[in-house]
């Protein structure tokens, strides 16, 4: 089956801890985005990523990083600097070359609670 | 900067009801324009995608329209089912290198049996 995959599906955080959220895709696609969703505020881009190594900030980048070392793997990683982490996020891929200002496809998302 | 908007936030009908969804944009110089549905908990599924130079798209009882001259684009759902419930969202790309969706806050679909 292609699509793309996020884990795990619930995340716990203490306070002060870096969490990595995971997101896969099989689609073949270069360009990968990272959204956090918070409820009556519709999806905000975190980052996003068109190529291979590398990658640009998005409107609230700020607290978060992310990598690109493989073309299928685009892991978000959550900081202790970001101060309101619990959210929803989803990570989505969009076709190569022109195609990436086409379709985009969503994973099912991680839901980060901190405690 | 792109605003997209849709209004009603939530909407109820009667199950076997056509209805239309709404989304505006206040800039008309976009790429494409993607309906997606999202289901409580769960990721987005995409429904349509109108690029510019289109009209309207369909996919089975699903019909979306594009104006782009007036910022406008609908969705219409023919004889609505319960399981249409959802939320619906709406997302632009405009146009330009490293352009980005910009999504509406979505309408929450419930179909009554």
């Amino acid at each position: 089956d292609g699509g793309i995959t996020q884990s795990p599906k619930y995340l716990f955080r203490k306070e002060g801890q870096n969490v990595t959220l995971s997101c896969e895709q099989n689609l073949n696609h270069d360009a990968m985005y990272w959204y956090r969703q918070d409820p009556g505020q519709g999806l905000r881009l975190i980052y996003y990523s068109q190529i291979v190594n590398d990658f640009q900030k998005g409107d609230i980048a700020e607290g978060y990083s992310v990598s690109r070392e493989k073309k299928e793997s685009f892991p978000l990683t959550v900081t202790s600097a970001q101060k309101n982490p619990t959210a929803f996020y989803l990570c989505a891929s969009s076709g190569a070359g022109t195609r990436a200002y086409n379709e985009q496809f969503f994973g099912p998302g991680t839901r980060l609670t901190v405690l | 900067k792109q605003e997209v908007t849709q209004i009603p936030a939530a909407l109820s009908v009667p199950e076997g009801e056509n209805l239309v969804l709404n989304c505006s944009f206040t800039d008309s110089a976009i790429y494409n324009l993607q309906w997606f549905r999202q289901d409580p908990g769960k990721g987005l599924t995409s429904l349509l995608l109108i690029q510019s130079s289109q009209r309207e798209q369909t996919s089975g009882r699903l019909n979306a329209s594009l104006d782009k001259s007036s910022g406008r684009s609908t969705l219409y759902i023919a004889a609505s089912q319960p399981g249409d419930s959802a939320t619906y969202l709406c997302a632009v790309r405009r146009t330009g290198a490293n352009s980005k969706l910009t999504f509406g806050k979505g309408i929450t679909l419930s179909v009554r049996p």
